[in-house]
């Protein structure tokens, strides 16, 4: 069973960096064709994909974020971080990992299990 | 980027309806779509993929179709459950969702 769950601070201050821990279960982060990404929905709004990073560590980024967002891993711990730097209000979100649904043959990436999510509000 | 626009953008509806949501592509995406169902406070949940294929779990009333900039995802007859906001989202970096669609009674 694959289960995911998101851990970090539920208030930040504006400019403060956000890191954020996706720790999993039921799947290592080392096997081909696994893949980890961050989804964030701000309240009453549209999901909002992030980043993701794949078994082999290659990563992807939402161009309007990427200069302000990093993701990594850490095998060992089974866990997937998530940096957002010069937070600002309007990142204000619930912030979801999930996991890359992968099986041969299959192409694209699509979410089949995701964590419960963690709100994160941004204000002085 | 790809753009993706749902409509309608909500809907009423009532128990047993047949009900169809549309999602458009700004370019062609082939058939690499997905549809999410989000109920409130909770997570999205994978209903299909690769634009027809239902996702192992998922009721039968659910379907999917479509190709290239237009998708549909259909229920065929609506249970209490299912009121809920429905997502699409295309499949190629950088992933994109649409801006939703809710469904209520």
């Amino acid at each position: 069973q694959i289960t995911l769950k998101e851990s970090g601070p539920t208030l930040v201050k504006p400019t403060q960096t956000l890191t954020l821990t996706c720790t999993v279960s039921g799947f290592s982060l080392s096997t081909t064709g696994v893949g980890v990404g961050w989804i964030r929905q701000p309240p009453g709004k549209a999901l909002e994909w992030l980043a993701l990073i794949y078994w082999d560590d290659d990563k992807r980024y939402s161009p309007p974020l990427e200069t302000r967002v990093t993701i990594t891993k850490d095998t060992t711990k089974n866990q997937v971080v998530l940096q957002v730097t010069d937070m600002d209000p309007a990142d204000t979100a619930s912030y979801f990992c999930a996991h890359r649904l992968s099986f041969y043959g299959l192409t694209g990436t699509y979410f089949d299990s995701w964590g419960q999510g963690i709100l994160v509000s941004v204000s002085s | 980027d790809i753009q993706l626009t749902q409509s309608p953008s909500s809907v009423s509806a009532s128990v047993g309806d047949r009900l169809t949501i549309i999602c458009r592509a700004s370019q062609d995406i082939s058939r690499w779509l997905a549809w999410y169902q989000q109920r409130p406070g909770k997570a999205p949940k994978l209903l299909v993929y690769s634009a027809s294929t239902l996702q192992s779990g998922v009721p039968s009333r659910f379907s999917g179709s479509g190709s290239g900039t237009e998708f549909t995802l259909t229920i065929s007859s609506l249970q209490p459950e299912d009121f809920a906001n429905y997502y699409c989202q295309q499949a190629n970096s950088p992933y994109t969702f649409g801006q939703g669609t809710k469904v209520e009674i």
